[in-house]
């Protein structure tokens, strides 16, 4: 299995400020993702953190407002802009190790934002 | 697109007692199928997979099928614990896709 860190495990913001999570993998990485998951619900992708080139985002978010890094395989970064309370979620890198199709995704543990 | 819908809890049981998280998705073609499970204050983890049908995934007492004719994945276990307690999801990947469609969540508290 991969293991897969994530810091800041959890962080109090203020609002109007921004924070940067970071993910590392220690395995050969095929695909990059970061999660949200908001209070009590599902997760929701945020969008595909391509290597060396512009995340590819799903609906309703938008590099503005999380811009993402992946400047190799095994490390990405998310940024939170100009946060809100409504951004208090958790946030959770996650990777497929093996062919992008079929291999397994594993998830970190999460960074737990509170936003006041 | 593809969709999973998930049982709405929460759901609470006897140790011991039989549990059956109901799962149905809509996709096109034969997609890929998983529980994942998020123990309280830890990260989310793959419970069990199944990649196609009638395939039977398990894992720590607990087993899905595959059903194509029903387009379910039902998470089941004969007896459960409380270390059981934790929120289950169910998930989807399409076949020619990377990305996992999740359902709502189904937290399961199982009490001594």
């Amino acid at each position: 299995s991969a293991v897969i860190s994530q810091k800041p495990s959890r962080d109090i913001c203020q609002r109007g400020t921004s924070l940067t999570i970071q993910c590392q993998v220690d395995s050969q990485v095929t695909m990059m993702f970061w999660y949200r998951q908001q209070p009590g619900q599902s997760l929701t992708l945020i969008a595909t953190a391509n290597q060396g080139s512009e995340a590819t985002y799903e609906s309703g978010f938008v590099i503005d407002k999380f811009p993402i890094s992946r400047p190799n395989l095994t490390f990405s970064t998310l940024t939170v802009s100009n946060m809100s309370p409504e951004d208090s979620s958790i946030y959770l890198c996650s990777a497929v190790i093996g062919q992008s199709n079929t291999g397994e995704l594993f998830f970190g543990e999460g960074s737990r934002l509170t936003v006041l | 697109g593809n969709s999973v819908t998930q049982m709405e809890g929460p759901v609470t049981l006897s140790e011991e007692a039989f549990l059956t998280i109901n799962c149905t998705y809509t996709a096109t073609g034969y997609p890929s199928l998983f529980w994942y499970v998020q123990y309280p204050g830890e990260g989310l983890q793959l419970l069990l997979k199944a990649t196609k049908a009638d395939d039977k995934g398990s894992n720590k007492g607990f087993e899905a099928t595959y059903r194509k004719e029903t387009t379910s994945f039902h998470l089941e276990k004969g007896s459960v614990q409380v270390s059981d307690s934790a929120v289950y999801f169910c998930a989807l990947r399409g076949p020619n896709d990377y990305k996992l469609s999740f359902g709502a969540g189904t937290t399961v508290t199982v009490r001594a």
